[in-house]
């Protein structure tokens, strides 16, 4: 079973639309969680922490859920320069360290 | 803002040649990683590093792969024989502290390794 799962869409939507990213986990140890974004052939950028209570960073919203080990992402009002791979990231200790274990990603392509 | 660079951003080899991938961590940052993304792929973890030393390794990073700090800013990825399979884009990051801690892991822009 893969450590971190994901629809990897295409998710096309128009502008000023809301779109929402889920994400599995298969380690229920698993510690810190994460919201990565990776433009095309670019490296992946830090887009937010995820935290238990849920956070918010402008438009963009995260959600934890440990028991049903699910992992959300939601962008309200999706602008051009949202478009961009997202990818969802969980920090697990295996073998006696910690590793980040990425999903696909679930591509997002916002239309004017 | 401090960066990771990567050094060459595009390399195509035989199969067979040896690579060497270079990479500039953040000047004060000691925890230094190689990771790896196939094209459409997921990224994977190949190796950490610290302290001069390999801390933790992947099951990719096999005999082939091997990695050093030349000196006090470099930090180097080798494949020794490359393969066709090796093929992809190439990750360097640094941390300041361990994964373990509430600590941002920086990427640099990657090095895209095209064997041929």
């Amino acid at each position: 079973r893969k450590e971190v799962e994901q629809d990897p869409g295409p998710f096309n939507v128009p502008e000023g639309a809301t779109v929402a990213f889920n994400c599995t986990y298969s380690n229920s140890a698993s510690q810190s969680f994460f919201w990565y974004r990776q433009d095309c052939r670019k490296e992946p950028k830090l887009l937010m922490s995820v935290y238990s209570s849920g956070n918010e960073d402008g438009r963009f919203t995260a959600q934890l859920n440990r028991a049903s080990q699910y992992i959300s992402l939601l962008i309200r009002d999706s602008k051009l320069s949202d478009s961009a791979t997202y990818l969802c990231v969980v920090k697990t200790r295996v073998g006696g360290a910690n590793n980040l274990f990425f999903g696909t990603g679930t591509r997002l392509t916002v239309i004017p | 803002e401090p960066e990771v660079t990567q050094t060459p951003s595009h390399q195509v080899t035989q199969m067979g040649q040896e690579v060497i991938l270079r990479c500039v961590p953040i000047s004060n940052h000691l925890y230094f990683y190689w990771y790896r993304q196939i094209l459409g792929q997921k990224v994977e973890f190949l190796v950490s590093f610290y302290n001069n030393e390999i801390s933790e390794k992947s099951e990719i990073f096999d005999d082939q792969f091997s990695v050093e700090r030349p000196d006090g800013s470099n930090f180097t990825l080798k494949i020794r024989s490359t393969k066709l399979e090796d093929s992809a884009m190439y990750f360097c990051a640094s941390s300041a502290a361990p994964l373990g801690s509430g600590n941002t892991i920086y990427f640099g822009e990657g090095s895209w390794l095209t064997v041929v």
